[in-house]
C-alpha cells in the first residue's frame, strides 16, 4: 500500500539558512500534519491542513511557514535556521471520512543544523 | 497538566510473553480518540491501534489490544506473544474533538525491550 512520502530524507543546513521539506500524503488523503521530534523526545505538533486550509496550529515558530497545495501535497518552509531546529520532522496524513482520523506518518526528514 | 502520561520509561519482557504498556490521559472533551504508535530504532512512526471515546468495546488488532477504562481515563496497550521485533519505543497519543486536522498529543513514550 502507498505510504506518505517525505523528501528529502536527510538535510544538513547551516545556521541562518533556509530549508524546505516536502510531504506527499497517501492517495485520497485530504489532511496533512507536521510534527517535530527532538532527540529522545515525543513528537510535537506544528500545524495541519484540511482541504488546503489551515486546520490546527501548534507551537510552530514564526520562522516556519507551511501550506497545502491543490494536489494535497504540503511543504514546510523553515527560515533563519537555528541549532535547536535540528530534529526529525514528520509529516502525517489522514482521510476525513474515517471515524478515527487515524494519522499515518511518513518516514520523516532528519534535519541537522550546524 | 500533562494530557498523556506514560509512567514506564522502560519495560522488559520475555519473548512469547504478554506485556502491558500503561497510558493515562486527561481531557474534558467528551469526544476524543486514543492511539498507540510504535517507533523502532529506525525512526518511523507506525500506527498500531485506535480507540474512540464512545466505543463500547476494547479495540483489537492482531496481537495488539487496548484496555480502555474510561472512568479511570486509562488506555493501556496489551501486546500478546511478544516477538523480538516488538522491541521499540511505544507512544500513546490523544486526539481531542472530531475535526479533521486535529492534532495528536503524545506521551513521553515507553521503551520496550523483548528478551530472547
Amino acid at each position: 500500500a502507498a505510504g506518505v512520502i517525505q523528501s528529502p530524507r536527510h538535510l544538513i543546513k547551516e545556521k541562518r539558512e533556509t530549508a524546505t521539506l516536502k510531504c506527499y500524503p497517501i492517495p485520497r488523503h485530504d489532511t496533512v500534519y507536521w510534527y517535530q521530534q527532538g532527540p529522545g523526545q515525543d513528537p510535537q505538533f506544528l500545524i495541519s491542513f484540511y482541504e488546503k486550509m489551515q486546520s490546527d496550529k501548534g507551537s510552530i515558530p514564526d520562522r516556519f511557514s507551511a501550506q497545502q497545495f491543490s494536489d494535497y501535497h504540503s511543504e514546510l518552509n523553515m527560515s533563519s535556521l537555528e541549532l535547536g531546529d535540528s530534529a526529525l520532522y514528520f509529516c502525517a496524513s489522514s482521510f476525513f471520512r474515517t471515524v478515527s482520523y487515524e494519522q499515518y506518518f511518513g518516514p520523516g526528514t532528519r534535519l541537522t543544523v550546524t | 497538566a500533562q494530557k498523556i502520561t506514560q509512567t514506564q520509561p522502560g519495560m522488559f519482557v520475555q519473548e512469547k510473553e504478554a506485556v502491558t504498556l500503561d497510558c493515562t490521559y486527561d481531557t474534558s472533551d467528551p469526544s476524543y480518540g486514543l492511539f498507540w504508535y510504535k517507533q523502532p530504532s529506525s525512526g518511523e512512526m507506525i500506527f498500531l491501534i485506535y480507540q474512540g471515546s464512545y466505543d463500547q468495546q476494547n479495540a483489537t488488532e492482531g496481537r495488539y489490544s487496548l484496555n480502555f477504562q474510561k472512568a479511570r481515563k486509562s488506555a493501556n496497550l496489551v501486546i500478546s506473544a511478544s516477538q523480538l521485533g516488538d522491541s521499540a519505543m511505544y507512544f500513546c497519543a490523544m486526539r481531542e474533538g472530531e475535526t479533521s486536522g486535529s492534532r495528536l498529543t503524545f506521551g513521553e513514550g515507553t521503551q520496550l525491550t523483548v528478551n530472547p
